[in-house]
C-alpha cells in the first residue's frame, strides 16, 4: 500500500514567493496533521484535520500560514508572502480516528524541505 | 504549545554501550507513543504504552510508562549501529512531540 504522499520533495524558493505543499494521506485514515521540523523548535505541531474540518490550528504560526483539506485524499499547506525563517522540513501525517479518539499511529510522509533565500 | 520535555538532547555512545532517554509531561496523558527518526528520514512509529505502569519491550529496546503516566522511558541495550537517529516521544493524544533525542553510536 502507498504511504503518506507529500510533494515536492525539495522546494527552493525567494522571500516573497507563494509556495504550496501537498499532501496526499493513506486511504482510509480520516485525521491529518501538518507538522514543522527544525533544528531550533524540533518538531512543531501547524494544523490537524479530523474528518476533513481543521480541529486545532493553534499551531499555525501567523496568518501568512494557511491549510486546506478540500476532500479526504488530499491537503495543502500554503505559505504567502515566504520568508527565509519558514525554511524547515515540513511532514504531513495521518492516521484513523475513531468516536473514541486518536489512539494509533501517526504515519508521516517523507516531508517537504524548503528553503527560503 | 508542547509540553512533552525529553532528556537528554544529544547522546553520544559507543556501539555496545547502554542509551536510555526520558520523557516528561506537566500533565497527566492519556497514553504515549514512541517514534525514531533516522538521519534524513522520517518520524516511525516504534510503540505505544497505554497502561499505568506498563513496560514493553521490542528486541534490544525496553519502553516504560510511569506510574503517574506523566514520563516514561526507552533503554536500548547493548547500542548497535542501526540504532543511530533521533527518538521522540509523543504524548497528549500523540499530536505533540517531544523535544527528541538524537542518538550517535560510535563504532
Amino acid at each position: 500500500d502507498a504511504g503518506v504522499i507529500q510533494s515536492p520533495r525539495h522546494e527552493v524558493t525567494e522571500m516573497g514567493q507563494e509556495v504550496t505543499l501537498r499532501c496526499k494521506p493513506i486511504s482510509g485514515h480520516n485525521s491529518l496533521f501538518w507538522y514543522r521540523q527544525t533544528m531550533m523548535r524540533g518538531l512543531e505541531l501547524l494544523i490537524y484535520f479530523n474528518n476533513n474540518v481543521p480541529i486545532d490550528d493553534s499551531g499555525m504560526p501567523e496568518d501568512r500560514f494557511s491549510a486546506k483539506m478540500p476532500n479526504a485524499s488530499f491537503s495543502t499547506l500554503k505559505i504567502q508572502p515566504s520568508e527565509p525563517r519558514d525554511s524547515a522540513v515540513y511532514f504531513c501525517a495521518s492516521t484513523r480516528a475513531t468516536l473514541a479518539g486518536l489512539t494509533g499511529e501517526l504515519f508521516f510522509g517523507e516531508g517537504s524541505r524548503l528553503t527560503v533565500l | 504549545g508542547q509540553q512533552v520535555m525529553q532528556i537528554p538532547q544529544y547522546q553520544h555512545v559507543q556501539e555496545g554501550e547502554d542509551f536510555t532517554t526520558y520523557c516528561n509531561s506537566s500533565t497527566t496523558l492519556s497514553n504515549i507513543q514512541w517514534y525514531k527518526q533516522r538521519p534524513g528520514g522520517h518520524p516511525v512509529f516504534l510503540i505505544q504504552l497505554v497502561k499505568s505502569g506498563e513496560v514493553k519491550k521490542q528486541k534490544r529496546l525496553t519502553f516504560q510508562f510511569g506510574e503517574a503516566k506523566k514520563n516514561s522511558s526507552l533503554h536500548i541495550t547493548a547500542t548497535q549501529t542501526t540504532d543511530v537517529g533521533t527518538y521522540f516521544c509523543a504524548g497528549r493524544n500523540q499530536f505533540y512531540f517531544g523535544t527528541g533525542t538524537s542518538l550517535t553510536v560510535i563504532p
